[in-house]
């Protein structure tokens, strides 16, 4: 069975930084696509991360060059290493598995964290 | 970027039938085949119920179809459960130097 829990989530003070985790089971994340979205209070979900089988990243422009994907492969998880941080990242973020086919959809997902950027 | 337009909310009783939109642009909804659909129960992982458009996934309901005309894609739910009641989003692939896929801004369901 396909799982993904996310872990890492917490308060955190304008500026500072946050590493969220992935924890993935069922499948390996080195053959898959996989990627971050999140969602703000009363706001709609929003592809901000992703990293291909091929170790190939891409990011929103909300997020680039602050927020950094990666994967372990001997732990079977990514994570998203957030710096500079902004009242604006305070959403709930999800890992999600991206289809093997088209990559174009995301087939799996996790139940979130949230990261909540406050003073 | 902007996101795809749905209503904010719909509503229906229980067997009935209804359809929420998707409207998006001829960089995304109107050029790629790539629209999918999630269920997310608050509190809960977000679950694929139509991708390419108009295909289910193993073990989704029938009762769920998806479509799409011009710049708007629609997702039809047939013979309303309690169940349904949640939270839907579309989303489709978009036009990018990069990877990227839009979402929208999701629509409240409520089995009245």
């Amino acid at each position: 069975e396909v799982q993904l829990v996310e872990s890492g989530g917490g308060l955190i003070q304008p500026g500072g930084s946050l590493r969220l985790s992935c924890a993935a089971s069922g499948f390996t994340v080195s053959s898959n696509h996989m990627g971050w979205a999140r969602q703000a209070p009363g706001k709609g979900l929003e592809w901000i991360s992703l990293i291909n089988y091929g170790g190939s990243t891409y990011s929103a422009q909300s997020v680039k060059g602050r927020f950094t994907i990666s994967r372990d492969n001997s732990k079977n998880t990514v994570s998203l290493q957030m710096n500079s941080l902004r009242a604006e990242d305070t959403a709930v973020y999800y890992c999600a598995r991206l289809d093997s086919s088209s990559a174009t959809y995301f087939d799996y997902w996790g139940q979130g964290t949230l990261v909540t950027v406050s003073s | 970027q902007s996101a795809l337009t749905q209503p904010a909310s719909v509503s229906g009783s229980p067997g009935q039938s209804i359809t929420i939109s998707c409207t998006g642009s001829s960089s995304d909804i109107g050029v790629y085949n790539y629209v999918s659909w999630y269920q997310h129960h608050p509190g809960k992982a977000p679950k694929l119920i139509i991708y390419d458009v108009n295909k289910r996934p193993s073990g989704v309901s029938d009762r769920f179809s998806g479509s799409k005309y011009g710049n708007t894609a629609s997702l039809t739910i047939s013979g309303l459960q309690a169940e349904d009641e949640a939270n839907y989003y579309c989303s489709s692939y978009t036009t990018s130097n990069t990877f990227a896929v839009r979402f929208g801004g999701g629509t409240k369901l409520t089995v009245l």
